[in-house]
């Protein structure tokens, strides 16, 4: 199975200050037919299921804010979030889509500072 | 509105079963492919299985956790998806997720409790 790493594991950050989030797979992700990286991120708040934010590692969801942005490929990914929010406090995975059976990471607790 | 809906949870005795239901509306259910997750109290959440479509022969696929024991299945006529629990044990105890696969999972249920206590 991918193993899928999450660092760190939790974070506070200053509001309108910047995010990183990082996700690293056991194994590459890039499917290289298409060259397209199977993974997503997904933001999850108490009481709620996960939400999509992106998908093919850097594609926004419908309806996700433009300061939420992915990169990376192959086996290492990041998760942006540009100038922090009250709302954007949340547990936040990243998900390889890549091979079943699909994992994903440990999750990162994000907080305000 | 898409949406799915799910139903079935409750408490459980170890060894016994549950059979959980996700019902869609809002869009095409035929041609989704349905994931199950569950979220331990207080842990992440941990992929379980899934259903792919009629297309792709319904395949079915499961974690090794629960492997022998679950059953994904689904009712193309009724837009339903289902997940056949059996042998519960206690660390089977989670809020359980079904979620429509397209690229990530961008449709989820609301969740359902499943509590597996004697």
């Amino acid at each position: 199975d991918i193993v899928v790493t999450q660092s760190p594991d939790s974070l506070a950050v200053s509001l309108g200050e910047r995010v990183t989030i990082n996700c690293k797979s056991s194994q590459s992700l890039l499917f290289n037919s298409n060259n397209k990286n199977y993974l997503a991120w997904y933001q999850q708040k108490p009481g709620h299921p996960p939400k999509l934010l992106l998908y093919w590692a850097s594609t926004r969801a419908s309806g996700v804010p433009d300061r939420f942005s992915g990169s990376g490929s192959g086996t290492d990914f990041t998760l942006t979030i540009s100038r922090l929010q009250a709302e954007d406090v949340a547990v936040y995975y990243c998900q390889q889509y890549y091979v079943t059976p699909d994992t994903f990471g440990q999750g990162t607790r994000l907080d305000i500072k | 509105e898409v949406q799915l809906v799910q139903s079935g949870g409750g408490l459980v005795q170890p060894g016994g079963s549950l059979k959980l239901s996700c019902a869609a509306s809002g869009f095409t259910f035929s041609v989704s492919a349905i994931h199950w997750v569950r979220q331990a109290p207080g842990k992440g959440v941990e992929w379980i299985g899934r259903i792919r479509t009629r297309t792709n022969n319904y395949a079915a696929a499961y974690a090794a956790s629960v492997k022998g024991r679950f059953t994904v299945s689904r009712d193309d006529s009724r837009n339903t998806a289902y997940l056949q629990m059996n042998i519960l044990q206690t660390d089977d105890t989670a809020v359980y997720f079904c979620a429509r696969m397209n690229y990530g999972m961008d449709v989820w249920g609301q969740g359902t409790t499943v509590t597996v206590s004697s």
